[in-house]
């Protein structure tokens, strides 16, 4: 079965410092990646995917991350932050022989601080 | 536009009432989900639909119950056997491994 470590549960950064959000998988077959946030009140937004392809992932908002299969790790990161970031985000698995249901990480809050 | 649409936003419940929560999607995706978000918590699966007419129990079914007569459609019913229903309900439809989220239904028991 799979599962998702998101190692932090809450992250305060000053506005305009680099930020890196962890997430460790475990899956014994090959994965699919994802990176979701979440403003309050609100349903999840997509920022980010991995298929297959480049290890590296560019997605909306300035955000990237990138897939590390022998650490089982795709750290979600941002040269700079936005006080308009502050928000809570969530890595999810689906494995390839699963469909495509997603399993969720506990989620990270990113707290900008002006 | 095409999308998810969830409703109602908001919901109160008196205990041991049966609630519907609305989900309805014009994405034409095959596979629905519903998940349960609890303050500080990730989320967490409570059934899903591959096609019409069928659906499975997630991870924490119990006290819920669904539906799938439509494509569309994925109707959520929170019974009085949930212990504890308050909660931020999420649903979700999906094609090729990427899912699309609604804006949420936040259900009260008062």
């Amino acid at each position: 079965a799979q599962s998702v470590t998101q190692l932090d549960s809450q992250v305060p950064v000053f506005e305009e410092a680099p930020v890196e959000l962890r997430c460790n998988y475990s899956s014994s077959v090959s994965v699919y990646l994802f990176w979701y946030v979440q403003y309050p009140n609100q349903g999840l937004q997509l920022l980010l995917k991995y298929l297959s392809g480049s290890t590296l992932v560019k997605g909306i908002n300035g955000f990237e991350a990138e897939f590390n299969k022998s650490q089982t790790s795709f750290h979600l990161r941002k040269p700079s932050v936005h006080i308009s970031d502050t928000a809570e985000y969530f890595c999810a698995v689906s494995e390839g022989n699963a469909g495509n249901m997603l399993t969720f990480g506990g989620g990270t809050r990113l707290m900008v601080k002006p | 536009d095409g999308g998810i649409t969830q409703s109602p936003k908001y919901l109160f419940r008196k205990e041991g009432q049966n609630v519907t929560l609305s989900c309805e999607q014009n994405l034409n995706h095959d596979a629905m989900y519903w998940y349960r978000q609890d303050p500080g918590q990730g989320l967490r699966l409570i059934y899903y639909s591959q096609i019409v007419n069928d659906f499975q129990k997630g991870d924490i079914a119990e006290g819920y119950s669904v539906s799938r007569e439509k494509k569309e459609s994925f109707p959520l019913t929170v019974t009085s056997a949930q212990k504890n229903p308050t909660a931020f309900y999420l649903c979700a439809s999906s094609r090729a491994a990427e899912a699309f989220f609604g804006q949420g239904t936040r259900l009260t028991v008062v």
